[in-house]
């Protein structure tokens, strides 16, 4: 069966600091990854994708995240966080060729950013 | 819209009664989903519709729940004889097709409160 997970429940880092939250997945297919930021009273916001090709991906507000197959692993990365980055983020999966035969998106526990002034 | 929309924001409710919960997906937008976010915790997949083929009812807690999808417009959630375990977030998403490589629209949420 398809599975997220998030192992950290929550990040701290300085602002200006690099941060990176993580993100490992199962899925008996090609994985297609998502992350998701939620804001305080929120729903859930898009920030980036990975579908095919390559392994680095940009997303909003300056984040980005790298695809690595051999470890199973979608980590979301920052170079300088800034206060307003605090938030939920959520990890996501999908099978979108079915062999798990349904097309639902399959998200971690959520991972509570706090970037600190 | 520009968005998705759902209604209403908040809504409180004695413990035993229905309860609906209404989402209007994003205009052409052939996939709707359901989810449910209880405090502090994750997503937790309720349903999935896909256009007029038959919904993914896979994630539904109990009978006690049940959504409908008019062709490829609103949604509504039905949570009868309502418990207080289904204090929750209801968030529902669509994307532009749900077999495709497309990200999911969230809207903002009915927040259910039982008392």
């Amino acid at each position: 069966a398809q599975s997220v997970a998030q192992p950290e429940d929550q990040v701290n880092v300085a602002e200006g600091n690099p941060l990176t939250v993580k993100c490992t997945y199962s899925v008996s297919g090609n994985p297609y990854l998502f992350w998701y930021v939620q804001y305080p009273n929120r729903g859930l916001q898009f920030l980036l994708k990975y579908i095919t090709g390559d392994n680095l991906v940009k997303g909003s507000y300056g984040f980005e995240a790298e695809f690595n197959k051999s470890q199973t692993s979608f980590h979301l990365k920052k170079p300088s966080a800034l206060v307003s980055d605090s938030a939920l983020y959520f990890c996501a999966v999908r099978d979108i060729e079915g062999t798990s035969g349904t097309y639902k998106y399959i998200f971690g526990t959520g991972t509570r950013l706090k970037v600190l002034a | 819209g520009a968005g998705v929309s759902q209604s209403p924001s908040n809504k409180v409710t004695e413990k035993g009664k229905d309860v609906e919960l209404r989402c209007d997906p994003i205009s052409g937008h052939t996939a709707l989903y359901w989810y449910r976010q209880r405090l502090g915790q994750g997503l937790e997949f309720l349903i999935y519709f896909q256009g007029n083929s038959a919904p993914d009812k896979s994630g539904l807690p109990s009978d006690r729940f049940s959504a409908e999808r008019t062709g490829e417009s609103v949604s509504t959630l039905t949570i009868q004889r309502t418990q207080q375990e289904d204090s929750a977030v209801y968030l529902c998403a669509s994307s532009s097709d749900g077999r495709l490589n497309t990200e999911a629209f969230f809207g903002q949420g009915t927040r259910l409160t039982v008392v």
